[in-house]
């Protein structure tokens, strides 16, 4: 079974420019997260996808980013623009049930993002 | 809410056993267990539920101890694949998202 597949897996910008990761998470799947993970820190989370509907947004700077599940599948995450401060890895998850804390989550590689 | 892990890091040789620490100053219905090697992603270990439940993992098992909002993670005659990061995440009540610890880095010597 195909895990969850992210691109790109590396992304160099300038500040001030926009930025966009994909996520396509495991099939059959209907929770989809993003989360940021800062250099020796865990995952925190920006937003749950439960289909395509934001379930859980809280943490998310709408200022700047946004996010999308087209069809209840792909997922989009975008930074609008970038800042110095969102240098890091952005983890995307999937898990079969609806997000509840005994939901498994699996995890793809991630995007690491530098902003320069 | 964030969990607190301890140590935050641990080298061993080879061999040896290491046990992780995951708290929380919030009642728990859920700890999630992870491992992150360098740039991968992180991988599931295992989940425990309120209840004192305990797992086990081939030589990985984890305790939960509802009283001291606490689980631990236990890694007994350790490999070097063992090596990584490991998270911990915390689950508060029946809908809560999970939050995760700042991780406990693992370095396995020959």
């Amino acid at each position: 079974e195909a895990g969850v597949v992210q691109s790109p897996r590396y992304k160099i910008i300038e500040k001030k420019q926009p930025v966009a990761f994909w996520c396509n998470p495991i099939s059959g799947h209907n929770t989809l997260y993003w989360y940021r993970q800062n250099l020796g820190q865990g995952p925190e989370l920006l937003i749950r996808y439960e289909n395509e509907e934001a379930v859980d947004d809280s943490q998310l700077p709408k200022d700047r980013f946004s996010a999308e599940r087209l069809k209840g599948v792909d997922s989009t995450l975008k930074i609008q623009p970038a800042e110095l401060g969102d240098s890091a890895v952005y983890l995307c998850a999937s898990s079969l049930g609806s997000g509840g804390h005994t939901d498994t989550q699996y995890f793809g590689p991630g995007t690491r993002l530098t902003v320069l | 809410q964030q969990p607190v892990q301890s140590p935050q890091a641990v080298i061993l040789r080879e061999g040896e056993d290491a046990v992780i620490n995951c708290s929380s100053s919030k009642a728990l219905y859920s700890v999630h267990w992870y491992r992150q090697k360098h740039g991968e992603a992180p991988v599931f270990l295992m989940i425990l539920l309120k209840g004192g439940e305990q797992k086990g993992h081939e030589k990985i098992s984890a305790s939960f101890n509802e009283k001291k909002q606490q689980s631990s993670l236990y890694l007994t005659a350790s490999q070097l694949s063992y090596s990584g990061t490991y998270f911990c995440g915390t689950g508060y009540s029946s809908a809560s998202k999970i939050i995760f610890g700042s991780g406990t880095r693992l370095s396995i010597r020959p």
